[in-house]
């Protein structure tokens, strides 16, 4: 079955960076897109950006454009989220789903936490 | 910007049919959108519910249904159950970028 694994919990400092991973299995991983996806505590979804497994064409969302890095390693099928720079609003759980821009997203991990405090 | 908005809260009883609407500022939501909906309970990720505007998984219960409505996408719990209490979100698509929905708090009373 398709399944999406991610990293641990991360507490980073304001102006460090943090590289999330999510390790899929079950599934043939060049042929689906990983899009990736943020929650802040008690606030809703945010569209961060996707990433093809296939070619690694990314798309980023405006919010995150200038921080954010979205790669992937076919060899380990896995696909990693950078963020530099971080500030406290950075502070949120964040999902790895399969699946990219108009294509369902099926499958998501199980979120790692990422906390930005001094 | 682009905002897409979603009711904050719909009560609905047991047994009952409720609707749920994704509006866009930007003007009417179509197909070419791919309008997305999710189920999210508490302590969980997302659960993909709708993609494509109204294809369901084979997860999805039967009794949910969507479309699009006078220009906003819609999602229709009916025969509402305890478990459907769960916060709903949208997601649509503009020029290659997602945009969620402010998300809906559906309480079963």
């Amino acid at each position: 079955q398709v399944q999406l694994v991610q990293s641990g919990a991360e507490v980073k400092k304001p102006g460090a960076s943090v590289k999330v991973s999510c390790k899929a299995s079950g599934y043939t991983f060049s042929h689906y897109g990983i899009t990736w996806v943020r929650q802040a505590p008690g606030q809703g979804l945010e569209w961060m950006g996707w990433i093809s497994a296939n070619n690694g064409n990314t798309n980023y969302g405006q919010k995150v454009q200038d921080r954010v890095t979205m790669t992937t390693d076919t060899s380990t099928s896995t696909a990693y989220m950078e963020l530099r720079s971080l500030r406290s609003d950075d502070t949120a759980v964040y999902y790895c789903a399969r699946g990219g821009v108009t294509t369902s997203l099926d499958s998501w991990g199980q979120g790692t936490l990422v906390t930005v405090s001094s | 910007q682009t905002v897409v908005t979603q009711e904050p809260s719909l009560t609905v009883s047991p047994g009952g049919t409720v609707t749920l609407t994704c509006a866009s500022s930007a003007g009417a939501v179509t197909s070419g959108h791919y309008p997305n909906w999710f189920q999210q309970k508490p302590g969980q990720p997302p659960r993909s519910l709708i993609f494509g505007t109204t294809n369901k998984y084979s997860w999805t219960p039967a009794r949910f249904s969507a479309s699009l409505l006078g220009g906003k996408a819609a999602l229709t719990l009916s025969r509402v159950q305890p478990e459907d209490e769960a916060d709903y979100y949208c997601l649509i698509y503009y020029g290659g970028a997602g945009i969620f929905g402010t998300g809906t708090k559906v309480t079963v009373l």
